[in-house]
């Protein structure tokens, strides 16, 4: 199994241009997430899907949009990159709701927006 | 609202030394805690959990209980070593969905 996988690993952006961030999991997870991580921030919610056709926002989503392709698939796009978005973006996911909590990260992609 | 307040890093200690990362949090109802680690350039793995109160939490060599009546869940190590070295992360969950709350993250530094 290869958990949970991300890509590109690293992507650098002029301000203004869009990208899209894939992450898919073979974890059978119904819910997934997306957290970027800034220094002295910690991680911060994106968006989640708590399950196959939902989405919400979670603390900080403006600038972003998600799609959840599939159970498997859980996609983050940047409709015009700034340089606020500079960060390292993970995604993970975790069995459903009222279980342990326990959520399997990727390996993380980092961005730059010049 | 729920949050997580851990203790600033860098945190820099020699191999063999006692570890302690503190970790407090505010939170309604009963939360489960957690600890995750991340290594360098990798994404986050859970290193141990507590679900309930007094229950104490292990792996690797490190521990933490869950005090409710001190809203805490410190991590501890006897023994650092140096491939300890990474950020850890406290983190709670609350209510019925899986979302996480982190704290700011720890940086630990072990020397030989």
């Amino acid at each position: 199994n290869a958990g949970v996988t991300q890509t590109p690993k690293f992507q650098v952006l002029k301000t203004g241009q869009s990208m899209t961030l894939q992450c898919a999991q073979d974890m059978n997870h119904n819910s997934m997430y997306w957290y970027r991580q800034d220094p002295g921030m910690g991680l911060r919610l994106i968006y989640y899907s708590a399950s196959e056709g939902t989405t919400d926002k979670g603390e900080v989503p403006n600038g972003y949009n998600v799609s959840r392709l599939n159970k498997r698939e859980f996609s983050l796009r940047l409709e015009s990159a700034a340089p606020s978005q500079t960060s390292v973006y993970f995604c993970a996911g975790s069995l459903s709701s009222g279980t342990s909590g326990q959520q399997f990260f990727g390996p993380g992609t980092r961005l730059t927006v010049l | 609202g729920n949050s997580v307040t851990q203790m600033e890093g860098p945190v820099t200690l020699s191999e063999e030394a006692f570890l302690t990362i503190n970790c407090t949090y505010t939170a309604t109802g009963y939360p489960s805690l957690f600890w995750y680690v991340q290594y360098p350039g990798e994404g986050l793995q859970l290193l141990l959990k507590a679900t309930k109160a007094d229950d104490k939490g292990s792996n690797k060599g490190f521990e933490a209980t869950y005090r409710k009546e001190t809203t805490s869940f410190h991590l501890e190590k006897g023994s650092v070593q140096v491939s300890d070295s990474a950020v850890y992360f406290c983190a709670l969950k609350g209510g019925a969905t899986n979302k996480l709350i982190f704290g700011t993250g720890t940086l630990l530094a072990v020397q030989p």
